[in-house]
């Protein structure tokens, strides 16, 4: 079966824009975590939906914001970009968030100029 | 603070020789414990896990790791490491309840001499 699918795959933004970036998780799988992952800080928890409502976030600013659909596909969203939010964004799958595997996409690397 | 150490940054080692990487978790209870690999412009795939029960988790790729609750410690091993190990490797822990709030260490990188 298909494995998690994220979009785009790399993106270039300049500082102030706003970018929506997509991930599809396994058939099957309810719940969506985000992560971005940059070389200074390495991976750091976004936040995590099922069902259409976050469960959990971690520790960004109100500029990072996502949602979840009814089909379980998540989108996160990354309003006024500064030079920081440069990352390998990864979007992972499980069936319900609970302590089980995760399926980790390929990731989009945002580049913000 | 609840943490996740992997004190060593950057291992290399010769094809077919043992391998060791270390992690060391600071949490007020035992955690749920996973290591993960990292393969250039990947994502992440899971090697292993640890819930509960015997200490000695058996992975992928011939892969194992030992959790000490004494130690606080859940290293990874392998007895004979292949070309195709050169990767970056990622422990992570999450609390119960922590719906995939993984917290990870900086990471171990890899490197595999022919």
């Amino acid at each position: 079966k298909a494995g998690v699918t994220q979009t785009p795959r790399y993106l270039i933004k300049t500082r102030g824009q706003q970018v929506t970036l997509s991930c599809s998780p396994i058939s099957g799988h309810r719940s969506v975590s985000w992560y971005q992952q940059t070389p200074g800080q390495g991976l750091q928890f976004l936040f995590e939906y099922f069902s259409e409502t976050q469960r959990n976030k971690g520790n960004f600013p109100g500029r990072f914001s996502g949602r979840q659909f009814s089909n379980s596909r998540s989108e996160m969203n990354v309003s006024t970009l500064e030079l920081g939010d440069s990352a390998l964004y990864l979007c992972a799958s499980s069936f319900t968030g609970e302590e089980e595997k995760l399926f980790f996409g390929s990731g989009t690397q945002l580049s913000v100029l | 603070a609840q943490s996740v150490t992997q004190p060593d940054i950057h291992i290399t080692v010769s094809e077919g020789a043992s391998l060791e990487l270390r992690c060391n978790y600071s949490y007020g209870a035992t955690p749920y414990l996973f290591w993960y690999v990292q393969s250039p412009g990947q994502g992440l795939q899971l090697l292993l896990k640890y819930f509960s029960g015997d200490t000695l988790v058996q992975g992928i790729k011939g892969f194992e790791a030992e959790f000490k609750r004494s130690q606080s410690s859940f290293n990874l091993r392998k007895p004979s490491v292949h070309w195709s190990d050169a990767a970056e490797y990622f422990c992570a822990v999450v609390l119960l309840g922590g719906y995939n709030k993984l917290i990870f260490g900086a990471g171990t990188r890899l490197a595999v001499h022919p």
